[in-house]
């Protein structure tokens, strides 16, 4: 069975300073890894994605994540975090060698920036 | 926005009423997806279509039910809902059901169960 965890339910950090989400997963076969963002009362924006290649995988908004199979984690991060960067963060995975299924999300990580 | 909407935005509805949420997108794609997003749980996957063919449905109450008359357009027909069936209800659609794509999620509605 894939699942996902999320080990921080909240995460605190002053604007300009380097911003880590932490996620974790489970699959039986080879893993493709999300991660999604949500602002209040907003459906969930995609923000990049690791399918193979590169462990490092760039997206959106100055975001990147960092694919470590042998941890099995694939952690969000951003250099410079932004007041406007808060909101809820999902980490999702999908088996790559299962056809047919949905993606599988963790509970969520609420970002705050502080200016 | 994402190409995914939703109506309504926000429902209220008794227990004993029947409502039905409506998802459409024109984004072309082959896939549709109901979850529930509840408070500090995760995103629960619902339903599953493709091409117009349910696929997957994870173990939920008879209560819900999906239709999907063509691939633009995704239904939850709701009926006798209870108060924790109170949630976010989310669409989404991927370009199909591969497990590579990324899926493009509507703002969801807000729906209160009293």
């Amino acid at each position: 069975a894939q699942s996902v965890a999320q080990p921080e339910d909240q995460v605190n950090v002053a604007e300009g300073n380097p911003l880590t989400v932490k996620c974790t997963y489970s699959v039986s076969g080879n893993p493709y890894l999300f991660w999604y963002v949500q602002y209040p009362n907003r459906g969930l924006q995609f923000l990049l994605k690791y399918i193979t290649g590169d462990n490092l995988v760039k997206g959106s908004y100055g975001f990147e994540a960092e694919f470590n199979k042998s941890q099995t984690s694939f952690h969000l991060k951003k250099p410079s975090a932004l007041v406007s960067d808060s909101a809820l963060y999902f980490c999702a995975v999908r088996d790559r060698d299962q056809a047919g299924t949905a993606l599988i999300f963790g509970k969520g990580t609420t970002l705050s920036v502080s200016s | 926005e994402t190409g995914v909407t939703q109506t309504p935005r926000h429902l209220v509805m008794g227990m004993t009423n029947k409502k039905s949420l409506k998802c459409e997108q024109h984004l072309g794609h082959n896939a549709m997806y109901w979850y529930k997003q509840s408070a500090k749980k995760p995103l629960e996957l619902m339903f599953v279509y493709s091409l117009e063919e349910r696929v997957e449905n994870n173990s939920v109450p008879s209560r819900f039910s999906p239709e999907c008359p063509n691939s633009s357009h995704l239904f939850l027909h709701l009926h006798t809902l209870q108060p924790e069936d109170s949630a976010l209800y989310l669409c989404a659609s991927s370009p199909d059901a591969g497990p590579g794509t990324e899926a493009f999620f509507g703002q969801g509605t807000r729906l209160t169960v009293v």
